[in-house]
């Protein structure tokens, strides 16, 4: 069984910038999750998304935005970029949605640079 | 709001010998999950053990096992005979129907040799 996927596993951008972070749930798995690791922070919740829609989101900016198609897969867009949202972007799925106990699966991550 | 506080920043434990994690949380509800995550550094988040608020009976998985005191909301974790490949990020997390997973700030583990 495959596992979360996420691309690109770097990215570089200049203050201002867009940037667009992808995932890919494990099949069968219809909530997606995304979460903000800053250096030397823990996880900060940034959004949920089931079955194609977004259920909840953190305290961030509505620059942070996304969406996920009917595959289930998921992307992450973050508009006007900003050096502290230089981070670790980590995206979760799980067989059912949050508050029902269920694990969430991790990909590896997209650690985002921004200059 | 549910808080999620892990004291520890850094922990180290020598091979083969046991260490614990301490997690406390802050809720009101009476039903909720617990988890304890692992980081390494390969980045990628794995679920070390799961804790259901309405069992009494701690969770074990192995060489991980919890101590979960629901009234004075702690939920430690204990590793025995630790191994070099434990060595990674603790993350203690809650959850509750209706809210989403919230993290603790995490605890470096070090096995030494």
């Amino acid at each position: 069984e495959a596992g979360v996927t996420q691309s690109p596993t770097h990215l570089i951008k200049t203050r201002g910038q867009q940037a667009t972070l992808r995932c890919s749930p494990i099949s069968g798995h219809t909530s997606v999750y995304w979460y903000q690791q800053a250096l030397g922070l823990g996880l900060q919740f940034l959004l949920w998304y089931d079955e194609g829609e977004e259920r909840n989101r953190g305290n961030f900016p509505p620059r942070f935005s996304g969406r996920q198609f009917p595959n289930y897969s998921s992307e992450l867009n973050v508009n006007a970029l900003e050096l502290e949202d230089s981070a670790l972007y980590l995206c979760a799925s799980s067989f059912w949605g949050t508050g029902e106990g269920s694990p969430l699966h991790f990909g590896n991550g997209t650690r985002l640079t921004v200059t | 709001a549910q808080t999620v506080t892990q004291s520890q920043p850094e922990m180290s434990v020598q091979e083969a010998e046991t260490v614990t994690l301490s997690c406390t949380y802050d809720t009101s509800e009476s039903d909720y999950y617990l988890f304890w995550y692992k980081q390494p550094p390969s980045r990628q988040m794995i679920l070390v053990i799961r804790q259901e608020a309405y069992k009494q009976q701690n969770a074990t998985e192995n060489r991980f096992s919890v101590n979960f005191q629901k009234a004075a909301k702690s939920f430690s974790l204990k590793i025995s005979d630790s191994q070099l490949g434990d060595a990674a990020m603790y993350f203690c997390a809650y959850e509750t129907s209706g809210s989403r997973l919230t993290f603790g700030e995490g605890t470096q583990l070090t096995v030494n040799p």
